[in-house]
């Protein structure tokens, strides 16, 4: 079972655009993360942002979390065509068993 | 560094054989972790590895198993293969074990069984 669940599960945007995603989960979480998926890079990791935290940046990358909602959203700001990827949220629970659970993701498509 | 490398890269299996995949991790990492990726289901964990100790089990049968060596190279392992392992199998290497830390993924073993 999906501990979260991005939305919405396809974006398409012109280069220049903003993109947001969000990720819903269900249980208390440790941290959550943010990777991308395309077929020349492979899974990369973007950023992890603590339950403790509420907003993290890097470059044009921007990740809130809210953990009274139990959602996080990443925008991509001034996006370009090499931004098209699949992106994935990761969370652990906050239990013992701290294993990663995956979204099915978000697949994004920036147009030239 | 060299990143996260798999080998094989591709494989193709009959229903009923049994296969060993293998992940080298980045030099240093001593955590490895083994994912299963299907369109449907996402990515699904399988198991965790740190210092030769599965620490981490996902919800999956006892056909899938897996191994952690001395210099943290890892290997899984599926036997009595089914159509419906057909998938990418992804191995990533983390520093330490746990969710705290970000992973490195290698490109995967694109596994198909007829």
């Amino acid at each position: 079972s999906q501990q979260g669940e991005e939305d919405p599960q396809a974006l398409s945007i012109q280069e220049g655009e903003n993109a947001t995603m969000n990720c819903s989960y269900k249980t208390s979480i440790n941290n959550l993360q943010w990777y991308r998926q395309n077929s020349g890079r492979g899974l990369v990791h973007l950023i992890l942002i603590r339950s403790n935290e509420r907003e993290k940046h890097s470059g044009r990358l921007r990740v809130t979390l809210d953990t009274s909602k139990k959602s996080s959203s990443l925008l991509i700001t001034a996006s370009r065509a090499a931004d098209t990827a699949s992106y994935f949220c990761a969370t652990d629970n906050a239990g013992n068993n701290r294993k990663l659970i995956w979204g099915l993701g978000t697949s994004l498509a920036v147009n030239p | 560094k060299a990143g996260v490398t798999q080998t094989p890269r591709y494989l193709i299996k009959t229903r009923g054989q049994q296969v060993t995949l293998s992940c080298s991790p980045i030099s240093g990492h001593r955590s490895v972790s083994w994912y299963q990726q299907t369109p449907g289901q996402g990515l699904q964990f399988l198991f965790e590895y740190f210092s030769e100790t599965q620490r981490n089990k996902g919800n999956f049968p006892g056909r899938f198993s897996g191994r952690q060596f001395s210099n943290s190279r890892s290997e899984m392992n599926v036997s009595t293969l089914e159509l419906g392992d057909s998938a990418l199998y992804l191995c990533a290497s983390s520093l330490q074990a746990g969710s705290d830390y970000e992973q490195y993924f290698g490109p995967g073993t694109r596994l198909t069984v007829t």
